[in-house]
């Protein structure tokens, strides 16, 4: 397939709404990540799992969750939207933690 | 915190020069990765140097790693209408393996 593929591809969400991002890897690769990307702040690991079963909390974890139920998958949930939340988010995928990440092409979300 | 910063944050060049950007961190690292990306694009991986190499190329890329200064450089050679894209420094922790994401410098190259 794609590599890894993200859904919605973009989305407006009311403040106070809970939303999940979705991400799914077909690389089997054993970690993935969450990041999200604001102007001029580069990418920020919001949280990570280094193999299915564990999860982890990254740079700003706050007001997110994640959940690793198999190797494939990895939904980023945010409970409850705040405009601070208006982000590109991205979620990547590597063999192990030392090694190349891939991404997938993004959810642009819009918390109103 | 970000652990990396790259410099310029935004170039401009003509078909055919060389673009140069540098990257600087903080901490230990166990290796230095490279992304590009396009306009609402993701990340693409360009480059991986580890701690304990100095200097490597691909194709029209040729990254150098200075762990005394904890500084790095990226040369695009014979840029590209194509190279035109946002790149990315990105450290691999020590101390936690996780990567730190610079904020980017931006190349516009001009046909």
């Amino acid at each position: 397939i794609a590599g890894i593929t993200q859904a919605p591809t973009s989305q407006i969400l009311a403040a106070g709404r809970r939303m999940t991002l979705r991400c799914t890897q077909d690389m089997r690769h054993n970690a993935m990540y969450w990041y999200r990307q604001d102007l001029g702040l580069g990418l920020r690991l919001i949280h990570y799992s280094n193999t299915a079963g564990t999860t982890g909390k990254g740079e700003v974890p706050d007001g997110y969750s994640v959940s690793r139920a198999n190797t494939d998958d990895f939904p980023l949930t945010l409970a409850s939207a705040v405009p601070s939340q208006t982000s590109v988010y991205f979620c990547a995928s590597s063999d192990g933690p030392q090694g190349t990440q891939y991404f997938g092409p993004g959810t642009r979300l819009l918390v109103l | 915190s970000q652990q990396g910063e790259e410099d310029p944050q935004a170039l401009s060049i003509q078909e055919g020069e060389n673009a140069t950007m540098n990257c600087s961190y903080k901490t230990s690292i166990n290796n230095l990765q490279w992304y590009r990306q396009n306009s609402g694009r993701g990340l693409v991986h360009l480059i991986l140097i580890r701690s304990n190499e100095r200097e490597k190329h691909s194709g029209r890329l040729r990254v150098t790693l200075d762990t005394s200064k904890k500084s790095s450089s990226l040369l695009i050679t014979a840029s590209r209408a194509a190279d035109t894209a946002s790149y990315f420094c990105a450290t691999l922790r020590v101390d936690d393996y996780k990567l730190s994401f610079g904020a980017g410098t931006t190349v516009t190259v001009r046909a």
